[in-house]
């Protein structure tokens, strides 16, 4: 089945600082992926569509100048979280598009744990 | 817009019973897709069943099926002959004409030997 990947799995940083999460298919290519912010016991809340070659589109209420989202290859997108505050200590998970069959079938990465200091 | 409605928190359900998840949802489309997804404590997502709106006929996979009523919007999910590994939290979810999963609240499914 399609695998997707993302790194790191854990970080911690400090407040203030920038942090980078990459999200990447790794058997099939991904003209779209998904970035989902998920707190304790809550469901995931749709961030942002990342699309190869353009910009991102974010949902309502997200600051695009706060999580920067960069989708530079059929197979790669990032996530950075600008300035970090603890606020923005989350669980935040990737999935990617597969385009190659009908159903178009969203794969989920196992989620990166942040944690802001 | 498009909502889920996940009604059930929490249920509990005897290793080897029969468990349904409730899941309700608001569109107006005709044409669209609904999943169910677990995420175990690992929190990795996984699909666990779909369902295109446009088939009358209720999808199964093994021990998983789903009761799909389309008037009614609803489409709960039925876990036969459940086991220790069924435990997690279940999310019901929709996907809209632009591809994007909008999600229930979930249930987290507990299992009891």
């Amino acid at each position: 089945g399609a695998v997707v990947s993302q790194h790191p799995s854990r970080v911690i940083c400090k407040s203030g600082t920038s942090v980078k999460i990459e999200c990447r298919s790794l058997d099939f290519q991904a003209t779209t992926m998904f970035w989902y912010r998920q707190f304790p016991k809550q469901s995931l809340m749709l961030m942002a569509t990342s699309n190869e070659g353009s910009k991102a589109t974010y949902e309502q209420g997200v600051e695009k100048d706060k999580f920067l989202i960069n989708h530079a290859s059929l197979t790669l997108s990032t996530l950075t979280v600008t300035s970090a505050h603890p606020e923005d200590s989350s669980f935040y998970i990737c999935s990617a598009r597969d385009h190659s069959g009908s159903l178009y079938e969203q794969y989920f990465g196992p989620g990166t744990r942040l944690t802001v200091t | 817009a498009q909502t889920v409605t996940q009604s059930q928190p929490e249920m509990s359900v005897q290793e080897a019973e029969t468990v349904t998840l409730s899941c309700t949802y608001d569109t107006s489309e005709s044409d669209y897709y609904l999943f169910w997804y677990k995420q175990p404590p690992s929190r990795q997502m996984i699909l666990v069943i779909r369902q295109e709106a446009y088939k009358q006929q209720n999808a199964t996979e093994n021990r998983f099926s789903v009761n799909f009523q389309k008037a009614a919007k609803s489409f709960s999910l039925k876990i036969s002959d459940s086991q220790l590994g069924d435990a997690a939290m279940y999310f019901c979810a929709y996907r809209t004409t632009s591809n994007k999963l909008v999600f229930g609240a979930g249930t987290i499914l507990r299992v009891k030997s």
